[in-house]
């Protein structure tokens, strides 16, 4: 069965720390992306990505960065964690042709104190 | 813009019966067109996928496409309690360089009501 796995359900951290979200996919996609999703707000991208070393804004890219040095690992970095930024974290990958849909991995709950 | 438009309900429906969700893009140049279905806490699930005018059927869910007026639904036959959940359309658009991102609806909560 094709996967996503976010490296964390939940996550708990304090105000100015660097944080890691990992995301890996077993599934030789080429597109990999990093949405948030708030209540009322839905999804939202905040970075993606078409290929190996390759890396795009989103419509939310502030206080985010992202790297991607292998095919099946897509990492979201938040730089300066802040509270604004608590949110449910979803990573989703994508073979690189137009009519396929988005796999979503399970997210990450990110609560920032 | 791109912009993909959704009730967001909720929208309640008794057991047996039939559940109507419906969505509006606006894009005509759009070709692929999604249906997630995201249960509370979870992360979304790809259920129905469509590209031609007109219906695809998968088991007890329906969907239907109209490019001309710009609209898809997804119906929901014989709806179950466990049908409850948000559900989320989403559109291909073109993002530039040949490339396609899709956008998504801020989905309709079903509830189905035993």
């Amino acid at each position: 069965d094709v996967k996503v796995t976010q490296s964390s359900r939940y996550l708990v951290k304090r105000t100015g720390e660097k944080v890691f979200l990992e995301c890996v996919q077993d599934m030789d996609h080429e597109n990999m992306f990093w949405y948030r999703q708030d209540p009322g707000l839905g999804l939202r991208l905040i970075y993606f990505s078409y290929d190996v070393k390759m890396k795009e804004k989103g419509d939310i890219p502030e206080g985010y960065s992202v790297s991607r040095e292998k095919k099946e690992r897509f990492s979201l970095i938040l730089e300066s964690a802040s509270t604004n930024q608590t949110s449910m974290y979803l990573c989703a990958s994508r073979k690189g042709v137009r009519d396929y849909g988005y796999t979503f991995g399970s997210g990450t709950r990110l609560t920032v104190v | 813009q791109k912009e993909v438009e959704q009730n967001s309900g909720p929208l309640s429906v008794p057991e047996g019966a039939i559940a109507s969700l419906n969505c509006t893009y606006s894009d005509r140049g759009s070709q692929s067109f999604f249906w997630y279905r995201q249960y509370s806490g979870k992360s979304p699930e790809l259920i129905m996928s469509i590209y031609s005018n007109g219906d695809k059927e998968d088991g007890r869910f329906t969907a239907q496409l109209n490019k001309a007026s710009q609209y898809v639904s997804l119906l929901i036959r014989d709806s179950q309690p466990s049908d409850s959940a948000t559900y989320l359309c989403a559109v291909t658009f073109p993002s530039g360089a040949g490339s396609y991102q899709l956008t998504f609806g801020k989905g309709t909560k079903l509830s189905v009501i035993p």
